[in-house]
């Protein structure tokens, strides 16, 4: 059973630029929440989607977004990019929304650079 | 709001030692606790996670932990380290219902280094 695939791995942008990454979850999950990890702030929740729903949202400004299409599969765009973005933003599956099985699976992250 | 500290951030253990890592949590009502481990350049994977019930917990790879709540603690243990468990380890609490973000809120992460 293929395991959650992030696209694309590494990446390196200008600021002012955009990004977007992409997450395939597990097949059969239907929940992908996104956490983006940096030295300072450790790991840090972004969004949750389900069924093509926003269902949560953490602490960031609008310029990050993302969406979740009929496949399960979702995609998170961060526009004008700043320095600080520079993060490696992880994509996690759960057949259900948490809490309710609690076990995330990880994918490798993507790891954006932000010159 | 609910917050997880982790007060070592660097532990070194030498092969076939006791490990513990240590766990605090801030949270407003029944928890739900978790511990991740991080190898480099991977994602993270689920060692072992509490909901309710027996407050001693057995995961994957002979990891256990032990949730106290008049401590607010849930700390990791492991009786015997190998070198493969040289990774990043995080402590984790979750959902809020209080109206702010859901989602997991993690520490900051323990390193653990193992000494041959």
């Amino acid at each position: 059973k293929a395991g959650v695939t992030q696209t694309p791995r590494y990446l390196i942008k200008t600021r002012g630029q955009q990004v977007t990454l992409s997450c395939s979850p597990i097949s059969g999950h239907r929940s992908v929440s996104w956490y983006q990890q940096t030295p300072g702030q450790g790991l840090q929740f972004l969004f949750e989607y389900f069924s093509e729903t926003q269902r949560n949202k953490g602490n960031f400004p609008g310029r990050f977004s993302g969406r979740q299409f009929s496949n399960s599969r979702s995609e998170m765009n961060v526009s004008t990019l700043e320095l600080g973005d520079s993060a490696l933003y992880l994509c996690a599956s759960s057949l259900v929304p948490t809490p309710n099985t609690g076990e995330l699976f990880f994918g490798e992250g993507s790891r954006l650079t932000v010159l | 709001a609910q917050s997880v500290t982790q007060p070592d951030i660097h532990i070194t253990v030498s092969e076939g030692a006791s490990l513990e890592l240590r766990c605090n949590y801030s949270y407003g009502a029944t928890p739900y606790l978790f511990w991740y481990v991080q190898s480099p350049g991977q994602g993270l994977q689920l060692l072992l996670k509490y909901f309710s019930g027996d407050t001693l917990v057995q995961g994957i790879k002979g990891f256990e932990a032990e949730f106290k709540r008049s401590q607010s603690s849930f700390n990791l243990r492991k009786p015997s380290v190998h070198w493969s468990d040289a990774a990043e380890y995080f402590c984790a609490v979750g959902p809020y219902s209080g109206g702010g973000a859901d989602g997991l809120t993690f520490g900051k992460g323990t390193h653990l280094i193992i000494q041959p």
